[in-house]
């Protein structure tokens, strides 16, 4: 059963400390998207890549926030230096688009942020 | 900004067809509407999208207005693991989530 796979799960850090996401996508998906789900703001679409390419990462603070696809079964999420602020739910989805129609897209578990 | 409406909570019997609607009265002819939800603490899962026409499979149906400003999606026979915030979506760009409906199974 093909699953997109976030690790780790859960996360504990300090304040100014590096923080690294990692997703898997399905394979043969050739869209990968980076969401950020907080009980006040819901969920926000952080950035997202085609076919490795970013395509979109307008909802993404710029200057501690990164996101690269080294590889086609790979995405980063990076926050360096994290805070308190950016505790949230991090998830990952991949889709495989083509067209209109084929926007479906299957998410992660997500990993679970505390910054202290 | 989501371009949908959704009441913030319903209640259904166990049982029952729960119906839940969605306001989307700025959509464009091209532009999908897609249904997914998300159960406590999961991932948001993908129920089922349409254009025009209603579309059904084997988690619910989609129900779209013949003038497409408004859906409902049916869940036939609700049952307690039916419990989660479900989000209507009207696909442009980029699927931007709104606040969705939290629907509440009453056993």
């Amino acid at each position: 059963d093909a699953r997109v796979t976030q690790t780790p799960r859960h996360k504990v850090t300090e304040m100014g400390q590096e923080v690294t996401m990692r997703c898997q996508p399905i394979l043969g998906h050739n869209t990968v998207f980076w969401y950020r789900q907080t009980m006040m703001q819901g969920l926000e679409l952080l950035a997202y890549f085609r076919n490795r390419a970013p395509l979109d990462d307008s909802g993404m603070p710029k200057d501690r926030f990164s996101a690269e696809m080294p590889d086609a079964t790979l995405a980063t999420l990076k926050i360096q230096p994290s805070e308190p602020r950016d505790s949230a739910v991090y998830f990952c989805a991949s889709g495989l688009v083509q067209g209109r129609s084929g926007d479906i897209q299957y998410f992660g578990a997500g990993t679970r942020l505390s910054v202290l | 900004d989501a371009k949908t409406t959704q009441p913030p909570s319903m209640d259904c019997a166990e049982g029952r067809a729960a119906n839940l609607p969605c306001n989307h009265s700025t959509i464009s002819g091209n532009e999908y509407v897609y249904w997914y939800r998300q159960i406590h603490s999961q991932g948001p899962q993908y129920i089922i999208h349409g254009l025009k026409n209603n579309e059904t499979n084997e988690m619910a149906s989609l129900i779209i207005t013949e003038d497409r400003k408004s859906s409902t999606l049916i869940l036939p026979h609700a049952t307690l693991r039916d419990t989660a915030v479900y989000y209507c979506i009207v696909l442009n760009d980029k699927i931007i989530f709104g606040k969705g409906t939290r629907l509440h199974i009453l056993p």
